[in-house]
């Protein structure tokens, strides 16, 4: 049964630019959840997908969007990448959109230069 | 909307000591509460939660204990270990809200 799965795991993009990150929910679960960890903070809330809409939506600007596919895997793009969109990007899954046990991928490390 | 305060920042102890982390939150209607266990470069990983309607629950040598009415809880690890170095994080949410986070606490177990 495989876990939350993330791609890639790292990343170097240039200001500017636009990124895809992908991910895969662990089996049976059918809610994404997308955060963002700086160094030495906690993750912050991105946004939710559940039954292919985004249900919920934190404090980030529109250059931040996803998708959710029928499959329940989600994708993150992040558009116009600025210096400080550097972190790593962790993917949660979990059955239902509530307070339920959330799984966390690996994370993708993205670094702008 | 929800606020996770985490305290402290950083912790020392002594391996066999216990370490005990505190978070507050300021939403009444949260009703989840998460701990998670972050090493160095990896995924955070949950290790104990507590719903609202108990006070307290225990995993070995991990326990948490909730305090509805001051809307505070707390992790305590027992016997700690060189292993239990890591980056604690404590967070909270009710019905379909995301999990608002703290900030982290890192624990080092000195041998």
């Amino acid at each position: 049964d495989a876990g939350v799965t993330q791609s890639p795991t790292h990343l170097i993009k240039t200001r500017g630019q636009q990124v895809t990150l992908r991910c895969s929910p662990k089996s049976g679960h059918d809610t994404v959840s997308w955060y963002q960890q700086a160094l030495g903070q906690g993750p912050q809330f991105i946004f939710q997908y559940y039954e292919e809409e985004e249900r919920q939506r934190g404090n980030f600007p529109d250059r931040f969007s996803g998708h959710q596919f029928p499959n329940y895997s989600s994708e993150l793009n992040v558009n116009a990448l600025l210096l400080g969109d550097s972190a790593l990007y962790l993917c949660a899954s979990s059955w239902g959109p509530g307070n339920t046990e959330a799984f966390f991928g690996q994370g993708t490390r993205l670094t702008v230069v | 909307g929800e606020n996770v305060e985490q305290h402290p920042s950083t912790l020392s102890v002594q391996e066999g000591d216990s370490a005990v982390i505190k978070c507050t939150y300021s939403d009444s209607a949260s009703n989840y509460f998460p701990w998670y266990k972050q090493e160095l470069g990896k995924r955070p990983q949950l290790i104990i939660d507590i719903r609202s309607n108990v006070g307290e629950k225990k995993d070995q040598r991990i326990a948490v204990t909730l305090n509805k009415t001051a809307k505070h809880f707390s992790l305590h690890i027992t016997e700690t270990q060189p292993e239990d170095s890591a980056v604690y994080f404590c967070a909270a949410n009710s019905g379909n809200t995301p999990l608002v986070f703290g900030k982290g606490t890192r624990l080092s177990v000195i041998a």
